[in-house]
């Protein structure tokens, strides 16, 4: 079955400490992978996303996600958060066939201390 | 970038009330999607469509329906709300590979 797993519920870091946030991925088709970053009563914003190439990618707002085919994971990351970053954080698969359904994460809430 | 507009932001309505939930974007984009995002949940996909008068149901079982008349706009209804539909609807358009989503609209059925 298709599915995206993000095991940390919530995450609370200090302002300018560095993040990783988890994900992992069962999909049978080569994935399309993303990051998608949610303010409170906002919709989403794509922070990246991995298609095909270099495993690393960079995304906006400083963030960065690693591609680990043998560990089916997309783990995010960025060396020092800072206390605008306190959002809501989904990791989405997909492909592009015709119909292109997203599945996504239950999501990972970020929290940072001052 | 893609502009997806939603109205209401938020709505309060008491059951059995129709309802819809307007969605447009003005890049042109066929693709369009409905996803419905309870608190503290992941985003289910419950409605999308490829083009004018193209609509299929997602994987999520909903009791709301869709249009796509025209290319820009993507209106999900309920014909009868009930507390079961209160939550979060997001939608979508898709160009190149990405989603873009709306800032969504909360409906809250008491």
């Amino acid at each position: 079955a298709q599915s995206v797993t993000q095991p940390d519920i919530h995450i609370t870091v200090s302002e300018g400490a560095s993040l990783e946030l988890r994900c992992n991925y069962s999909y049978g088709a080569t994935p399309y992978l993303f990051w998608y970053v949610q303010s409170p009563g906002q919709g989403l914003q794509l922070l990246l996303k991995y298609f095909s190439g270099d495993t690393l990618v960079q995304g906006i707002k400083g963030f960065e996600a690693e591609f680990k085919r043998s560990q089916s994971s997309f783990n995010l990351r960025k060396p020092s958060v800072h206390w605008s970053d306190a959002a809501e954080y989904f990791c989405a698969v997909g492909s592009m066939d015709s119909s292109y359904k997203l599945i996504f994460g239950s999501g990972t809430r970020l929290l940072v201390r001052p | 970038e893609a502009d997806i507009y939603q109205t209401p932001r938020y709505l309060v309505i008491g059951t059995g009330k129709k309802i819809t939930l307007e969605c447009s974007q003005t890049m042109g984009h066929d693709k369009m999607y409905w996803y419905q995002q309870d608190p503290g949940m992941e985003l289910h996909l419950i409605h999308y469509s490829y083009g004018v008068n193209s609509t299929e149901k997602g994987d999520l079982s909903s009791e709301s329906t869709v249009s796509r008349i025209r290319t820009e706009h993507f209106p999900l209804t309920l014909e009868s709300a009930r507390p079961s539909h209160t939550s979060q609807y997001l939608c979508a358009s898709r160009v190149n590979g990405e989603l873009f989503f709306g800032e969504g609209s909360r409906l809250t059925v008491l």
